[in-house]
C-alpha cells in the first residue's frame, strides 16, 4: 500500500522567507502527487498536483513543488512567505486504481510570524 | 465552486445512538468519498463510491456503512456511534475534467461529537 509522510507538524516561518514543506511517498507505481490546504473551519483546498511531464509544478498563491523519483520526494516551496499562508498542508499520493483514492499525510501546520 | 454541501454542519450525539450524515452534490460526478479528519492523522478514508448503489471500504471502514440511491447523495451512517468516531467528516467528490486524476473537492465538513 502506498504511504505518505509528512516531515514536520509544525513549521514556523517569518513573513517574507521561504517556505519548504516537505513530502515523501512511497509507491511501487508512478504517483499522481498532490497538495492540498486547509484554512481554518474550513475544508481542504487544492493548491497543486503533479499527473506526468514536467517535474517542477506551479500552483495558486505562489506556490511550486517539485516531483523527484529518485528521493521519492514532492516537497512544497514558496519564495517568500506571507501572512495569509498561515494553514494546514496536507500532501496526497493517489494510488492509481480505478477507484482514484488519495492517500493523505498527517499535514503540516504552517505558521507565519510578523 | 462544484456544489457539494454537507448536513448536518455540527452535531452533538451520545454513545450508541446511530447517526446519517449526508453529502450532496450538484455536479453530477460520478466519485464520491468520504473521509475523517483526527489530529496526526491527517484524512483517512472511510468509504467511497463509483456510481448509484456502487461502493467500497476504505481503510478505517469499520463501524460505519454508506448508501447511494442516487448520483447528487451520499449518505455515510453510524449504526452505533461511539466515542472513537468524535471526528469531522469531509465529503468529497472528483473534480475536472479528467476524474482519473484523483484531483477531488472538498466539502466544509460535519462535525461530529460522541459523548
Amino acid at each position: 500500500a502506498q504511504s505518505v509522510t509528512q516531515l514536520g507538524s509544525h513549521v514556523s516561518v517569518s513573513e517574507g522567507a521561504l517556505v519548504l514543506l516537505r513530502c515523501n511517498y512511497s509507491s511501487s507505481v508512478p504517483p499522481y502527487l498532490f497538495w492540498y490546504v486547509q484554512y481554518p473551519n474550513q475544508g481542504l483546498q487544492l493548491l497543486l498536483k503533479y499527473t506526468t511531464g514536467a517535474t517542477l509544478v506551479k500552483g495558486i498563491n505562489g506556490f511550486e513543488a517539485e516531483f523527484k523519483k529518485s528521493e521519492t520526494s514532492f516537497h512544497l516551496t514558496k519564495p517568500s512567505a506571507h501572512m495569509s499562508d498561515a494553514a494546514e498542508y496536507f500532501c496526497a499520493v493517489s494510488e492509481g486504481d480505478s477507484s482514484y483514492k488519495l492517500i493523505f499525510g498527517s499535514g503540516t501546520r504552517l505558521l507565519v510570524r510578523p | 465552486d462544484a456544489g457539494i454541501t454537507q448536513s448536518p454542519r455540527h452535531k452533538v450525539t451520545e454513545t450508541g445512538t446511530p447517526v446519517t450524515l449526508r453529502c450532496h452534490q450538484t455536479e453530477n460526478h460520478r466519485y464520491m468519498y468520504w473521509y475523517r479528519q483526527d489530529p496526526g492523522h491527517g484524512l483517512r478514508l472511510i468509504h467511497y463510491s463509483y456510481g448509484v448503489k456502487d461502493t467500497d471500504k476504505g481503510e478505517v471502514s469499520d463501524g460505519y456503512s454508506v448508501s447511494r440511491s442516487k448520483t447528487e447523495d451520499f449518505l455515510l451512517t453510524l449504526e452505533s456511534a461511539t466515542s472513537s468516531q468524535t471526528s469531522v467528516y469531509f465529503c468529497a467528490i472528483s473534480f475536472g475534467l479528467a476524474e482519473n486524476t484523483g484531483e477531488l473537492f472538498f466539502g466544509e465538513g460535519s462535525r461530529l461529537t460522541v459523548l
